[in-house]
């Protein structure tokens, strides 16, 4: 069964361009949720979504934003990039419900962003 | 809001030594308690969760997890330490409600031979 999938995994910036991160779910999955993983602030919720509709946000400005796909697949979305949004980026995806695996978030890799 | 805290940063054993990471937490209903792992360059990977049930949790790689309402607080233990075991390691804590799951800052392990 493959696992989270995040792209890319590495990408480099400069200040003020836009970057989108794309995440695929495991199969059967249909809540997506997102981290910034930066050194100091340890790992900060972003947003997480269920069936194409944000159930939760973060407190983070405006210029973060994401979506999910029919298909569940997610991205975000950062606009105008500053130093400070250089981190690792994590997707995860989890079951809803009451078995098991219900709200168990498995979690791809990463993208890491260097913003110059 | 639920919060979570991991009050240190860094945590040193000796190779076969009992090892404990701490973790407490702060929830307005019934906690959903969970631990992870992380390796250098690798997301994070679960270990073992409290949703209900006995208090002593067993998860993957010989960890366990003790609950204690009482202290709110979520140990994670393991009685004999592996080199392996080095890593970060980063409690999080939702309640039963469509909240977010929150994590604390992680407390390094390293197991030293």
């Amino acid at each position: 069964k493959a696992g989270v999938t995040q792209t890319p995994r590495y990408l480099i910036k400069t200040r003020g361009q836009q970057v989108t991160l794309s995440c695929s779910p495991i199969s059967g999955h249909r809540s997506v949720s997102w981290y910034q993983q930066t050194p100091g602030q340890g790992l900060q919720f972003l947003f997480e979504y269920f069936s194409e509709t944000q159930r939760n946000k973060g407190n983070f400005p405006g210029r973060f934003s994401g979506r999910q796909f029919s298909n569940s697949r997610s991205e975000m979305n950062v606009s105008t990039l500053e130093l400070g949004d250089s981190a690792l980026y994590l997707c995860a995806s989890s079951l809803m419900g009451q078995g098991s695996g219900a709200n168990v978030l498995t979690f791809g890799a990463g993208s890491r962003l260097t913003v110059l | 809001a639920q919060s979570v805290a991991q009050p240190e940063d860094q945590v040193n054993v000796a190779e076969g030594n009992p090892l404990t990471v701490k973790c407490t937490y702060s929830v307005s209903g019934n906690p959903y308690l969970f631990w992870y792992v992380q390796y250098p360059n690798r997301g994070l990977q679960f270990l073992l969760k409290y949703i209900t049930g006995d208090n002593l949790v067993k998860g993957s790689y010989g960890f366990e997890a003790e609950f204690n309402k009482s202290q709110t607080s979520f140990h994670l233990k393991k009685p004999s330490a592996l080199v392996s075991d080095s890593a970060l390691y980063f409690c999080a804590v939702r309640d039963s409600g469509n909240t977010p799951l929150v994590f604390g800052k992680g407390t390094r392990l390293s197991v030293i031979a």
